[in-house]
């Protein structure tokens, strides 16, 4: 059974349209990311999560916002979405173990922004 | 900052040869390495991951040393299936603060096995 979900798997928005990327995990990790990917840049870090509550920019963080109303959801907002934000996006959730953690991912999400 | 320089891709091998993805890492600090792998249409999925140096990782097949003083984890494998087509990430871990920590990925190697 799937232990990081994602909705929706594809999206289409229009330019200027409010996103919202949602993220689930079943993992009780404290830790979640969120990740862009694409082609030349391989993944790049967008905001991340400590806990219910907090949210840390990430590598990328310029027009995204990030949420994580409770311990297993952290979402990511694109309140203005633009053509350039057009991308596979990833979630993840991460233990506190340091540096033997790692990150489990989920399916991904596809926008394209028109 | 940390960073990760890979083999850029694509590379392309056939069926039962021999497969060297080279991956070397900067960092001020003593990280963790990885290597995952993200198959068609999946997230990625860690392979392996080594957190001393000079010890070795790894699964399916797949193997890396973590050299610290050549700064170097390469990914090898004897004899490549088709089922091994993917694309390859070596990432380092960093700590962000306390007990958190994250990931810093290169950014990956897509290989494509022909039978």
């Amino acid at each position: 059974e799937a232990a990081v979900t994602q909705s929706p798997r594809n999206k289409v928005a229009v330019t200027g349209g409010k996103v919202t990327l949602s993220c689930n995990q079943t993992n009780n990790h404290n830790n979640m990311y969120w990740y862009r990917q694409d082609t030349g840049h391989g993944l790049r870090l967008i905001h991340y999560s400590y806990g219910a509550g907090s949210t840390e920019k990430g590598d990328i963080p310029d027009g995204y916002k990030a949420s994580r109303p409770s311990q297993e959801n952290f979402s990511l907002i694109l309140e203005l979405a633009t053509p350039s934000q057009t991308s596979v996006y990833f979630c993840a959730s991460g233990g506190d173990w340091g540096v033997y953690a790692e990150q489990f991912f989920g399916p991904g999400t596809r926008l394209t922004v028109l | 900052g940390d960073s990760v320089t890979q083999t850029e891709g694509p590379v392309t091998l056939s069926e039962g040869t021999s497969l060297t993805v080279n991956c070397s890492y900067e960092t001020k600090q003593y990280p963790t390495l990885f290597w995952y792998v993200q198959y068609p249409g999946e997230g990625p999925q860690l392979l392996f991951k080594v957190p001393k140096a000079n010890e070795k990782g790894s699964s399916r097949g797949f193997e890396a040393t973590y050299n610290k003083e050549a700064t170097s984890f390469h990914l090898q494998k004897a004899s490549v299936q088709e089922s091994d087509s993917a694309v390859y990430y070596c990432a380092l871990s960093d700590h962000s603060g306390g007990s958190n920590y994250k990931l810093t990925f290169g950014k990956g190697t897509l290989l494509t096995v022909t039978p």
